[in-house]
């Protein structure tokens, strides 16, 4: 069984409307971390935002926002006021408490997010 | 130099042909990582490195060969590829053993074509 589902392999949004990337992970871990990257076209995966299994609160870090749903095991990336350099693939990705030491991530196969002006 | 730098961008090289990509970090990480991304697959951990020493092989064939000569430098050693073996190859670093959110800082990737 994947251990992240990102139902969406595209997203057409207009330019400056929020937008929400689904996705849901599955782990018998107590302790776990939640992650989302970004990628543009030039390759390169960027760090967006951190969610970790024991924070009561929703991540945030700027225009983007963690919507972490423990019980129904998601975390949905939300992106407020979408902008054209938006436009990337973005993954979510996961830690589990046994790979603390080796830090290893499981990934989701991606969203391709287009913000149309 | 800051980050996580990656060469060559690209790459282009026969099935008989040996390749090495190179994989730098400037951030005192002790941990790396090679991982393939093809079309419409999830990324792949291909290797995993701890303080120099291989923590994982991810049944990689014996055609991509890693070496960690020290905490800060990771190579990919090619040899024999097939067609299939095209694809982005990340490399990553970091901070292991913390279990605080420090995730993966990554490269640019090496775009490699196999003909």
């Amino acid at each position: 069984a994947q251990k992240i589902t990102q139902t969406q392999p595209g997203m057409f949004v207009q330019e400056k409307e929020a937008v929400t990337l689904d996705c849901t992970y599955d782990t018998s871990d107590q302790s776990y971390g939640l992650f989302w990257y970004k990628q543009p076209s030039s390759g390169e995966m960027i760090f967006l935002i951190y969610q970790g299994s024991y924070d009561e609160q929703n991540a945030t870090e700027g225009r983007y926002s963690l919507n972490f749903q423990k019980a129904r095991k998601s975390a949905n990336l939300v992106i407020s006021a979408s902008q054209l350099g938006d436009s990337a693939m973005y993954f979510c990705a996961m830690r589990e408490a046994s790979n603390i030491g080796n830090e290893k991530l499981t990934f989701g196969t991606g969203t391709r997010l287009t913000i149309i002006p | 130099e800051t980050g996580v730098t990656q060469t060559p961008r690209h790459l282009v090289m026969g099935m008989t042909n040996k390749k090495s990509l190179k994989c730098e970090q400037h951030l005192g990480h002790n941990a790396m990582y090679w991982y393939k991304q093809s079309a419409k697959k999830p990324l792949e951990l291909m290797f995993v490195y701890n303080f120099k020493e291989q923590t994982e092989n991810n049944s990689v064939p014996s055609r991509f060969s890693p070496e960690c000569p020290n905490s800060s430098h990771l190579f990919l050693h090619l040899h024999t590829l097939q067609p299939e073996d095209s694809a982005l190859y990340l490399c990553a670093s970091s901070q292991a053993g913390t279990g605080e959110s420090y995730g993966y800082t990554f490269g640019s990737g090496t775009r490699l074509t196999v003909v």
